[in-house]
């Protein structure tokens, strides 16, 4: 079955520069979310989208911003990358955006800043 | 507020071995969810259970099992006979009937399984 798609995989930034991450959801899933795990951590929400509007935001820095395009796909755009932005990035869908609905993740996108 | 605690942060168990991951929850919210995900090292994240704060009846999945109490706020997750793939982090997770689709996660329990 069709799962989450990332892009890229792995990405690699110096400090200041500017970075996005794609997210294509499961197929007829019309909600999308953002996470960020830092090295050894938990993943942390950041923003979901629900038919395109911002449904819930996290702790997401004001650097970083994202959107849901008309196909349900999702574009995470980070600015003024800082060395504590390097992380594994995470995005995840599910159909519905209920509380409790199962959310499934993509395979991530390393990011690195040098 | 809601919150996960995990209190292993690593557990090592030999091949064949049972093994038991321990999650405690916490929120004022009275219909919840919880979840296990498991991420191997590879990186992605997979889901593998979810239940109801309404439905307390425990599950066995194969080598899985899942133990909800919600008199102890409590959702273990047992492995039995621990295979070498099983090598993960596993995180446990909530999702709040209050807090829209935002899910809290714990700081994981990393478990190896030795050969």
């Amino acid at each position: 079955a069709a799962g989450v798609i990332q892009s890229p995989r792995h990405l690699i930034k110096e400090k200041r520069e500017t970075a996005t991450l794609k997210c294509y959801p499961i197929p007829r899933h019309d909600t999308v979310y953002w996470y960020q795990q830092g090295p050894g951590q938990d993943p942390q929400f950041l923003i979901s989208f629900y038919e395109k509007m911002q449904s819930d935001k996290g702790s997401i820095p004001d650097r970083f911003s994202a959107q849901q395009f008309s196909d349900y796909h999702s574009e995470l755009n980070m600015s003024s990358l800082e060395l504590g932005d390097s992380a594994l990035y995470f995005c995840a869908s599910s159909f519905k955006s209920f509380s409790g609905n199962t959310i499934y993740f993509g395979e991530g996108s390393w990011l690195t800043v040098v | 507020a809601q919150k996960v605690t995990q209190a292993q942060t690593e557990i090592s168990v030999v091949e064949k071995e049972d093994v038991t991951l321990d999650c405690v929850y916490e929120t004022r919210d009275t219909t919840y969810y919880l979840f296990w995900y498991k991420q191997p090292p590879s990186g992605e994240l997979v889901f593998l259970i979810r239940r109801n704060s309404f439905d307390e009846q425990n599950e066995i999945s194969g080598r899985y099992s899942w133990n909800f109490q919600k008199s102890t706020s409590s959702f273990n997750f047992t492995i039995t006979a621990s295979q070498v793939v099983d090598s993960a982090v596993y995180f446990c997770a909530l999702s709040g009937a209050n807090t829209g689709n935002q899910f809290y996660f714990g700081t994981g329990t990393s478990l190896t399984v030795i050969p």
